[in-house]
């Protein structure tokens, strides 16, 4: 019973490229739920996100992010052109239902920004 | 003002001792509590959770939520060093995401 699984655990870019982020939710799990998590913070929201749907992208920065999660395949969160105050860990985590008894979180990427 | 508040710590105890670690929360439509427990590296996990105000308890961990101060409060007895993490509170209403505390970072001195 396989967990939230992401993807790649570590992902070093430099700055201008693109990042790729993929998160495949636990199984039955069709919520999907980004975060970032820089260094001495607490988690912070970016996008929710069911299948072939965003729901709620308020914590998304405006320009260079995106977020995805097909029909088929992975959750994506893909962040062009990167800088440097990208550097984070990126967490995903997944749910059965949009419901309230908390989320279960994979292990991150751990993006650096060179 | 933060949605939620947390001491960052450090905090270090001895082992064995009593451990309470709290929170403070704004938004009064927060009805669902949580405590999550991340080690260093890793994803956070679910620990407790806790509906409106009340006590939880499960094995040495007990949750509480005082809805009339906007208290969350995470007691752990007879802490081991196996307890030493980060430890996230987070809150939500009804139809709205997680929102997290910066977190407390606790070490169990044996």
């Amino acid at each position: 019973n396989a967990g939230v699984m992401q993807n790649p655990r570590h992902l070093v870019r430099r700055r201008g490229q693109e990042a790729r982020l993929r998160c495949s939710p636990m199984k039955g799990h069709s919520h999907v739920y980004w975060y970032r998590q820089l260094p001495e913070e607490g988690l912070k929201f970016m996008v929710y996100l069911q299948k072939e749907n965003i729901i709620d992208e308020s914590g998304m920065p405006k320009e260079r992010f995106s977020a995805e999660f097909p029909k088929e395949g992975p959750s994506i969160l893909r962040i062009q052109q990167v800088v440097r105050g990208d550097s984070a860990a990126y967490f995903c985590a997944s749910s059965r239902d949009r419901d309230n008894y908390g989320y279960t979180f994979g292990s991150g990427t751990r993006l650096t920004v060179v | 003002q933060k949605e939620v508040e947390q001491d960052p710590g450090p905090l270090s105890v001895p082992e064995g001792a009593i451990v309470s670690l709290n929170c403070t929360y704004s938004n009064s439509a927060f009805q669902y509590f949580m405590w999550y427990r991340q080690y260093s590296r890793k994803g956070p996990e679910l620990l407790m959770y806790t509906y409106s105000s009340g006590n939880k308890e499960d094995g040495r961990f007990t949750a509480q939520v005082d809805k009339s101060s906007k208290y969350i409060s995470l007691f752990i007895r007879d802490s081991q060093p196996s307890d030493s993490a980060t430890y996230l509170c987070a809150s939500q209403s009804g139809n709205t995401p997680l929102v997290f505390g910066k977190g407390t970072r606790l070490s169990v001195i044996a």
